[in-house]
C-alpha cells in the first residue's frame, strides 16, 4: 500500500507528558499537511510543509506544538506538556503541488490521541 | 465564525431511501470539495466542483454547486449501508491557496 501512513494509530498519555506522531506521505508528494479533528467537528488545519520548509502555521498551533519535516519526506508532530484539550484525531495529508490549480490531498488514517 | 454550514448534522435512514445533504456559506468559493470519512479513517475525496451550477455524478451520488458558488448539495439515491460515514465539504480560499477549511460534516447512518 503506497498511501499516507501514520504511526501510532492510537496513543493514550497522561496530562503533562510529551508525545510524538509520525507521518509518511505518498512517495514523491512535496506537500505535507497536519490537521486536527475533534469529535463532531471537521478537520482543522494546523500546519503544512512544502518539501522541508514549513510554509504556514495555524493559530491553533500553540507553542507546545512543533512539527518537522527534516528531509522533505516523513514528518513528525510533537506535543509537549499535553493537556486534556489536546485529545483529538491528528490527521496527516499529502499532495503533489505543481504550479497553481486544483490538486488532491490524500489523507492518512490518523492518530487518535487521548490525554487522561 | 463558521464559514461552512452543513445540514443536517446527523441523518439516519433505511437502505433504499434517497437523501440530500447541504453545504452553505455566505462566501463565494473558487471551488468546493466533498469528502467521505469512515470511522477511524481519514477523509477521502469524492469530488471537486468548480463552476457555478455544475452538476457531477459519481454512481448513485449527485453533487451540485450553486449558481453563485456559495452552496452545494449532495444527493444520494437508493442509499446503501456502505454509504455510512461522515460527509464533509471543504474549500480553499482561492485556487492558489493550499490549506482546506472543512465544515463540521453530516453523519449519515444507513441501516439495512
Amino acid at each position: 500500500d503506497t498511501g499516507v501512513s501514520q504511526d501510532p494509530r492510537h496513543k493514550i498519555t497522561k496530562r503533562g507528558q510529551n508525545v510524538t506522531f509520525r507521518c509518511d506521505p505518498i512517495s514523491e508528494h512535496n506537500r505535507l499537511y497536519w490537521y486536527r479533528q475533534t469529535l463532531g467537528q471537521g478537520p482543522e488545519f494546523l500546519t503544512y510543509f512544502q518539501n522541508e520548509a514549513q510554509l504556514e502555521k495555524s493559530r491553533l498551533l500553540s507553542d507546545r506544538f512543533s512539527a518537522e519535516r527534516p528531509k522533505g519526506s516523513f514528518s513528525t508532530l510533537e506535543i509537549q506538556r499535553t493537556e486534556q484539550g489536546d485529545s483529538a484525531m491528528y490527521l496527516c495529508a499529502s499532495s503533489l503541488q505543481s504550479g497553481l490549480g486544483t490538486y488532491t490531498q490524500y489523507f492518512g488514517p490518523g492518530t487518535r490521541l487521548t490525554v487522561l | 465564525t463558521q464559514l461552512l454550514e452543513q445540514s443536517p448534522q446527523f441523518l439516519s435512514i433505511q437502505e433504499g431511501e434517497n437523501l440530500t445533504v447541504y453545504c452553505n456559506s455566505s462566501s463565494v468559493f473558487s471551488s468546493l470539495q466533498w469528502y467521505r470519512q469512515e470511522p477511524g479513517e481519514g477523509p477521502v475525496l469524492l469530488v471537486t466542483v468548480v463552476t457555478g451550477g455544475e452538476v457531477k455524478k459519481l454512481k448513485r451520488l449527485t453533487f451540485q454547486f450553486g449558481d453563485a458558488r456559495k452552496d452545494s448539495s449532495l444527493h444520494i439515491t437508493a442509499a446503501q449501508p456502505g454509504d455510512t460515514g461522515l460527509y464533509l465539504c471543504a474549500f480553499r480560499l482561492n485556487s492558489g491557496y493550499s490549506t482546506l477549511t472543512f465544515g463540521k460534516g453530516t453523519m449519515l447512518l444507513v441501516s439495512p
